[in-house]
């Protein structure tokens, strides 16, 4: 597509459900990104695929998130037993590769993001 | 490990005045360095980066950034301020390990008065 969509938009759960947030990245980008946004921060990292694997997923904050991107375009946020402090903006972004750091490829479009509020 | 700190949480400026939003880096190499703009309700708009070419890097909107390793710093400018300049902006860094792990500063929310 043209951009990095992101549904839903908007996502109100009560604590302790199960929430899947999709991202659908720009066509042909290879690698994608997850962060999330909290009220008054800038975002932090989740996680990063690239193609169908998780290339680095040190950011997760615990077991209960996980993603997948089983065909290396689409790709779902998975969110188990949900707390409050889940609570965010949830940001996917996309690249056509993540090259070398010294050669600027790694720019990344961002979506406007899915935004998550546990009751 | 890298960091970023913005040094204003909000900034107001005037109508055609100038604009400085500053940053300052931590990095055990040469790194990667971004400025992004957030509209209300939307993306992430990459403003321009820096990945060790020229010093002095243009972006887009007539914003530029100069990379001054002496000062650790990536400070952001602007000659004069338009009112649809007024957003949230985040200076980036790129993480040391994955290179998709980016690092975003706070962010400065810029108002612009007419």
């Amino acid at each position: 597509g043209a951009g990095v969509s992101q549904t839903p938009s908007n996502k109100v759960t009560e604590k302790g459900k199960y929430v899947e947030l999709r991202c659908d990245p720009i066509s042909g980008h290879t690698a994608l990104y997850w962060y999330r946004q909290s009220l008054g921060q800038g975002p932090e990292f989740l996680i990063y695929f690239q193609g169908t694997g998780a290339a680095d997923d040190s950011g997760l904050p615990n077991d209960r998130f996980f993603a997948v991107r089983p065909e290396g375009s689409v790709s779902t946020l998975k969110i188990q037993r949900t707390e409050r402090g889940d609570s965010a903006v949830y940001l996917c972004a996309s690249s056509p590769y993540p090259g070398r750091r010294s050669s600027g490829a790694n720019v990344l479009t961002f979506g406007a993001g899915s935004r998550l509020t546990v009751l | 490990a890298q960091s970023v700190t913005q040094l204003d949480s909000h900034v107001s400026v005037s109508e055609g005045t100038p604009v400085l939003l500053r940053c300052n880096y931590s990095s055990s190499y040469s790194p990667s360095l971004f400025w992004y703009v957030q509209h209300p309700n939307k993306g992430l708009q990459l403003l321009l980066k820096y990945t060790s070419a020229a010093t002095l890097v243009k972006g887009i909107n007539g914003f530029e950034a100069e990379f001054k390793k002496s000062e650790t710093s990536f400070h952001l400018t602007k000659p004069s301020a338009h009112m649809s300049d007024a957003a949230e902006y985040f200076c980036v860094v790129s993480g040391e390990g994955s290179q998709g792990n980016l690092i975003f500063g706070k962010g400065t929310k810029l108002s612009v008065k007419p």
